[in-house]
């Protein structure tokens, strides 16, 4: 089975703007789980969807949202970015949850 | 809640042990542990589930604690592929199945 694949790898964004990062899981898994990594913060968990449903929520701001696909693929939103936004934001699927298959990220920038 | 990881870091040479444990003050129905090298996606170890169960695969084991909500990962006559950083992650009953991960061990084997 092909892994969890996330698009773009890289990204850079000035203040301000808007930004989507995509994952498409791998086949038969119904959830996504985003996550956001930053030296020292380690994984925070920003959200997690099942069945095109929301069932998780961390503690990020608005800014940040997500939705899921019929298909289980699943995008991330940030707006109005800020600096402290750079990062790198990892998706993981699972059958429900459980055992969490990582993609390799997309590193995000911002200026 | 975030798990608690200790130690933050250790530095190993080749053929020696190593402990890392995770805690948390909630209920817990799993632990999850993964590896993460540099410049990589976190990558799967093993899942345990409440009851006390031990697993392992070749020199990596863990057990789960279910009375103290603890973990622990034993790597045993380390090799220089386990360098990178340890991810506990943490399942709570009632959470609806939202994994929250501590902060990482760093551990560093050395020839």
């Amino acid at each position: 089975k092909a892994g969890v694949t996330q698009t773009p790898r890289y990204l850079i964004k000035t203040r301000g703007q808007q930004v989507t990062l995509s994952c498409s899981p791998i086949s038969g898994h119904r959830s996504v789980s985003w996550y956001q990594q930053t030296p020292g913060q380690g994984l925070q968990f920003l959200f997690e969807y099942f069945s095109e449903t929301q069932r998780n929520k961390g503690n990020f701001p608005g800014r940040f949202s997500g939705r899921q696909f019929s298909n289980s693929r699943s995008e991330m939103n940030v707006s109005t970015l800020e600096l402290g936004d750079s990062a790198l934001y990892l998706c993981a699927s699972s059958v429900n949850g459980d055992t969490q298959y990582f993609g390799p990220g997309t590193r995000l920038t911002v200026l | 809640q975030q798990p608690v990881q200790s130690p933050q870091a250790v530095i190993l040479r080749e053929g020696e042990d190593a402990v890392i444990n995770c805690s948390s003050s909630k209920a817990l129905y799993s632990v999850h542990w993964y590896r993460q090298k540099h410049g990589e996606a976190p990558v799967f170890l093993m899942i345990l589930l409440k009851g006390g169960e031990q697993k392992g695969h070749e020199k990596i084991s863990a057990s789960f604690n279910e009375k103290k909500q603890q973990s622990s990962l034993y790597l045993t006559a380390s090799q220089l592929s386990y360098s990178g950083t340890y991810f506990c992650g943490t399942i709570a009953g009632g959470s609806n199945y939202k994994l929250t991960f501590g902060k990482g061990t760093l551990l560093t084997v050395n020839p």
